[in-house]
């Protein structure tokens, strides 16, 4: 099965709101989590990651959220601009080793 | 800087035949190395890691093999395409910690099996 889910495939953002992308997962032995955005024809590029003895890492206007219980972590992203409109991708793995696996995305559209 | 390389850029290819794509890291010494692939509206999903020369991982099974005969190169290949083989293939390097790190992916190569 997927094991790292995201359950929303599009998102529509107001410019200047709050863009929330949320990713679940399945793996206990995840320790590692991360966003990545990607616009068309172009490859992935990391936006912010953080390891399970955080909660919460902050970067300018991207915050991620980690809820280890709960296995989800989100993306916000304050002030969204149209600019910000491109897929996300959530990805985790394990601490220890290089093994990573994605989601499926989410294509956020930030409109004017 | 480090530059990340593959090729071909593109190609089209017959079901049965062999398939060589490769890639290299300039600017960084002793990366961790990653294929990933991506069929066309599907899941990224990483194939084979390497953390030195002659040493892959493989992650998910593909009918696809993967060496690295260099420190700066990977080289992922199989005798015989299948159709499902389509889609897209990314390189990617990390630095070598041990653990998870951030990854820098390469521009993609798009196969087309036919």
């Amino acid at each position: 099965g997927q094991q790292v889910k995201q359950s929303s495939p599009s998102l529509t953002v107001q410019e200047g709101g709050i863009s929330i992308l949320n990713c679940d997962y399945e793996n206990d032995m995840f320790d590692y989590f991360a966003w990545y955005k990607k616009y068309p024809d172009n490859s992935p590029t990391l936006l912010i990651s953080v390891r399970s003895n955080v909660d919460k890492r902050e970067d300018g206007r991207l915050t991620v959220f980690l809820n280890k219980s709960g296995k989800h972590f989100s993306l916000h992203i304050t002030a969204s601009q149209p600019e910000d409109t491109a897929v996300y991708l959530c990805a985790a793995g394990p601490g220890g080793n290089n093994k990573l696996t994605f989601g499926q995305g989410t294509v956020l559209s930030v409109i004017p | 800087a480090q530059t990340i390389h593959q090729w071909p850029v593109a190609e089209i290819k017959a079901v049965g035949s062999p398939l060589s794509l490769g890639c290299t890291i300039k600017g960084k010494s002793s990366p961790n190395l990653y294929w990933y692939w991506q069929a066309t509206g599907g899941t990224l999903q990483q194939l084979f890691y390497s953390i030195t020369v002659g040493q892959v991982e493989s992650v998910v099974q593909l009918n696809l093999s993967a060496s690295r005969p260099k420190d700066d190169q990977f080289i992922l290949s199989t005798e015989k395409l299948l159709l499902s083989h389509s889609g897209f293939y990314l390189c990617a390097w990390s630095r070598r910690t041990g653990g998870q790190d951030t990854q820098y992916f390469g521009p993609g190569t798009r196969l087309l099996v036919l």
